[in-house]
């Protein structure tokens, strides 16, 4: 992988339905993965950044896990709710700069 | 204050104008950086500013002149600007240069005509 991929491009889910989507990345060149938050009109909000391979990290009903080795990244949430609307931009670290995947849009329908 | 801003929220201008995009924070960040966002595609980074001093620039075309007046203030210059550069154009700044997480403005939302 040379770039960095994101799937599904977009999800619509029921509330209270848990969802997850992946992040791939290059696997040379790894120094963090970053995760963002980014509602439509608003500022892209950091979620999570990960730097060790086997990484757990959560945030509420939200939470992130890390592979290196193979090079991809889950993001769940749990019990969706409709204010997670939004776009999930994941971004690789490669050690000068971030390079961002073009997002997992959600849409959580009442 | 964890909040980055930037203005205008939107700019439509024409081939031949000069205008400017400005950007703050008051976190104490010592990184800012310009990144260009085209519809559908990931933000792409354009530069970096490290203490003040430019550390990364992406092979901008000139037509996008950034300025760092001081360790709050990003600007970004434009002059002569072409119908493709019409994007949305992010700020965000970080504590220090290193791999920290990036804290982001709103963005301004430039149209070329």
């Amino acid at each position: 992988i040379l770039n960095v991929e994101q799937s599904p491009q977009s999800l619509h889910v029921q509330e209270g339905d848990s969802t997850n989507f992946t992040c791939s990345f290059p696997s040379s060149n790894f120094y963090a993965l970053h995760w963002y938050r980014w509602e439509t009109a608003k500022s892209p909000e950091a979620l999570f950044v990960m730097t060790l391979n086997g990484d757990e990290k959560k945030k509420g009903r939200i939470s992130a896990t890390l592979n290196t080795k193979e090079g991809y990244s889950y993001l769940y949430i749990k019990g969706s709710q409709p204010e997670d609307s939004a776009t999930y931009l994941c971004a690789h670290d490669n050690t000068d700069k971030l390079i961002f995947g073009t997002g997992t849009r959600l849409q959580v329908f009442p | 204050d964890t909040e980055v801003t930037q203005t205008p929220k939107h700019l439509v201008m024409g081939m031949t104008n000069k205008k400017s995009l400005k950007c703050e924070q008051h976190m104490g960040h010592r990184a800012m950086y310009w990144y260009k966002q085209k519809a559908k595609k990931p933000p792409e980074l354009m530069f970096v500013y490290s203490y003040e001093k430019l550390s990364i620039n992406e092979s901008v075309p000139s037509r996008f002149s950034p300025e760092c007046p001081n360790s709050s203030l990003l600007n970004l210059h434009l002059h002569a600007l072409q119908p493709e550069d019409s994007a949305l154009y992010l700020c965000a700044s970080s504590q220090d240069p290193g791999r920290l997480e990036q804290y982001f403005g709103p963005g301004t939302r430039l149209t070329v005509t």
